[in-house]
């Protein structure tokens, strides 16, 4: 009940294109589901965070859908360039992530060839 | 602002040895959070600290433990070091309970042999 399962494991995106990777959760107690982006040798860094009371966040080319009762959200990434080739964790916790344990998913190693 | 700082970046240990990490937060965030990373696993949340107080365990053995000072700034520290043990380990800190966003540190990695 803890998990949140994550897919794709790996994507391949032509520039320009869009980039969509999906998790699922198990937890209704989860209110606070962040994206985090990694390059290699760097710590996750935050892209962008959506909480249960909306069903779409937009953060320049990054938008959260989030479908409560499916208990799945997503990332699409418009416009993919290879700048935004990193890998990438969806995440999920509750409390509306005031307790600081997020659990993650394994994560998607984008490439977006140019 | 400054970024979350871990040091040192990288540690070599040997089996048996313990370790001890250090985390410094953003200024001002009072709620510091540590992960074990590793390929197989993932990141796995370890334990959170906030004012002092270790808020949230994760399902870690109680050879890992942490604690947080006054300025906030945390320790984490692994005793007895198995192989499995070798990972990145990161830091993550966070402003206030309301909002929940946590900024990570680049990590130590930490090689066991």
């Amino acid at each position: 009940q803890q998990q949140v399962k994550q897919s794709p494991q790996s994507l391949i995106v032509q520039k320009g294109g869009i980039s969509i990777i999906n998790c699922a959760y198990e937890n209704t107690a989860f209110d606070y589901f962040p994206w985090y982006q990694q390059f290699p040798g760097k710590g996750p860094a935050l892209l962008i965070a959506i909480r249960p009371d909306v069903s779409e966040k937009k953060e320049g080319r990054f938008t959260i859908s989030f479908n409560k009762s499916a208990k799945q959200f997503s990332l699409h990434i418009m416009d993919s360039q290879p700048g935004d080739s990193a890998t990438y964790f969806c995440a999920a916790s509750g409390m509306g992530g005031s307790q600081g344990n997020l659990i993650f998913g394994k994560g998607t190693k984008l490439s977006v060839k140019p | 602002k400054a970024g979350v700082t871990q040091t040192p970046r990288y540690l070599i240990k040997t089996r048996g040895q313990q370790v001890t990490l250090s985390c410094s937060p953003i200024s001002g965030h009072r709620s510091v959070s540590w992960y074990q990373q590793t390929p197989g696993q993932g990141l796995q949340f370890l334990f959170e600290y906030f004012s002092e107080t270790q808020r949230n365990k994760g399902n870690f053995p109680g050879r890992f433990s942490g604690r947080q000072f006054s300025n906030s700034r945390s320790e984490m520290n692994v005793s007895t070091l198995e192989l499995g043990d070798s990972a990145l380990y990161l830091c993550a800190s966070s402003w206030d309970k309301r909002s929940g966003e946590q900024y990570f540190g680049p990590g130590t990695r930490l090689t066991v042999t």
